[in-house]
């Protein structure tokens, strides 16, 4: 069965903070990994990571893979109240009927206090 | 912003009755998702369609089904709800080609409740 495992499951930071976020991963088929940023309604595309070892960035976010260890790392520095949210990941599976689909872990809720 | 509609937004029915979620894309991509999303299970796939009339099961399908008639429009039936399937429902869309394909948009949900 494939699984999409996030750490923690919450968090409680202060302003500044840097938080480091986890998705292993154990599925077939495996295509990319994607995360994704929930604050009030639809989730937010982050990143989509395909190769291991290659930091994406954007301005205080940055995420890297590892394929080998089967898993990801989402991080990000000097957080601010409006980091606020649930990040989730995602892991992208292809299958038999040439389609695809993303399996979501749990998602971790993080709380940034001023 | 991706164009995806979602209707209704909120929805209260009884047991055992049946229920049709709308998901409307102005965006014309390939792929299109239907997740219910619980405290505690976080984002699980119902059924997707990766064409007009090409459906199929996803994790958590039993007691639904899904039509695709048109590029467009994505449906969802609950054949007879169950309390159960209170959830907040979301339709999510994607492109199929490159590097990107697999970013998907998602709609701003309908919360539904089976009382």
């Amino acid at each position: 069965e494939d699984k999409v495992v996030q750490s923690p499951l919450s968090l409680v930071v202060h302003e500044g903070d840097t938080v480091t976020l986890n998705c292993s991963y154990e599925v077939t088929n495996f295509r990319s990994l994607l995360w994704y940023k929930q604050e009030k309604k639809a989730p937010t595309f982050l990143f989509m990571l395909t190769s291991s070892g290659i930091e994406k960035k954007s301005g205080r976010l940055s995420s890297i893979l590892d394929k080998k260890e089967l898993f990801s790392i989402l991080n990000i520095t000097a957080t601010q109240t409006g980091d606020s949210a649930i990040y989730l990941c995602a892991v992208e599976l292809s299958n038999s009927n040439s389609g695809y689909a993303l399996n979501f872990g749990k998602g971790t809720s993080l709380l940034v206090t001023p | 912003d991706a164009g995806i509609t979602q209707s209704p937004r909120h929805k209260v029915t009884e047991t055992g009755t049946p229920v049709t979620l709308r998901c409307h894309q102005t965006e014309n991509h390939r792929y299109m998702y239907w997740y219910r999303q619980d405290p505690g299970h976080g984002l699980r796939l119902i059924h997707y369609s990766y064409g007009v009339k090409d459906t199929d099961k996803g994790e958590v399908s039993d007691g639904y089904s899904v039509s695709r008639s048109k590029t467009e429009d994505f449906l969802l039936t609950l054949e007879s709800a169950t309390s159960s399937q209170t959830s907040v429902y979301f339709c999510a869309i994607s492109e199929s080609w490159g590097a990107k394909h697999a970013e998907a948009f998602f709609g701003q949900g309908t919360r539904l409740t089976v009382v």
